[in-house]
């Protein structure tokens, strides 16, 4: 089946500071890729996403690319913000799929 | 822009309860999902419905649970006897077409269930 292998939280950073957080998945099909990101009290919210090989996801200086060799999907920023923290969730849906999620990484950004 | 709605916003029952959770998906979408998150833990999908039946299900989604849509604009989720460990909150989600946009999903905002 389906899995989303997310790196550990909590993470900490300071402002202007960069960020990884990795994400390995394992998937029968073709999968698309995604990052949700969670802001305290909400709901999730699709942050980028990727649909096939080499595919660059961005959105909001943030950054992920599709890499079938390494079956990764890494999220990076260059300089986070404080209003950044968040909890981010990688996740792969394969041809309208339910959606597997990883664990989620708690990110906090300190002024 | 349109966005998927999801009441109550809240919910307390005792357990043994039926409950029932709403969504309303964005209206030209033709997929629904529901997913759960129980506190502090990965969100988990729990089935996806197309064309007024159910398309698939995870383990979880088990006797207890089902889904409707009773009318053009509403999709259910109902869990029957509510058990301690059915407390998390529900997520409903909508999308216009599985191979469209990289099978984005849109999510409600969620429904925090509390099973007392």
């Amino acid at each position: 089946g389906n899995s989303v292998t997310q790196m550990e939280g909590p993470v900490t950073l300071s402002e202007e500071a960069f960020l990884t957080i990795n994400c390995t998945y394992t998937a029968t099909g073709y999968p698309s890729l995604f990052w949700y990101v969670q802001y305290p009290g909400e709901g999730l919210q699709l942050l980028l996403k990727a649909t096939k090989a080499d595919d660059k996801g961005s959105n909001k200086g943030f950054e992920a690319t599709y890499r079938k060799e390494t079956t990764s999907f890494h999220l990076e920023k260059g300089s986070v913000q404080v209003s950044d923290s968040a909890v981010y969730f990688c996740a792969l849906s394969d041809q309208g799929s339910g959606l597997t999620f990883g664990k989620g990484t708690l990110l906090t950004v300190n002024p | 822009e349109p966005e998927v709605t999801q009441t109550p916003s809240h919910q307390v029952t005792q357990m043994g309860q039926e409950v029932i959770l709403r969504c309303v998906p964005i209206s030209n979408h033709l997929y629904f999902y529901w997913y759960r998150q129980i506190l502090g833990q990965k969100v988990e999908f729990l089935v996806s419905f197309y064309n007024n039946e159910i398309s698939e299900k995870s383990e979880i989604f088990d006797d207890q649970f089902s889904v409707e849509r009773p009318d053009g604009s509403n999709f259910t989720l109902k869990i029957r006897s509510t058990k301690l460990e059915d407390s998390a909150m529900y997520f409903c989600a909508s999308i216009d077409s599985p191979l469209s946009r990289g099978n984005e999903q849109f999510f409600g905002p969620g429904t925090r269930l509390t099973v007392l």
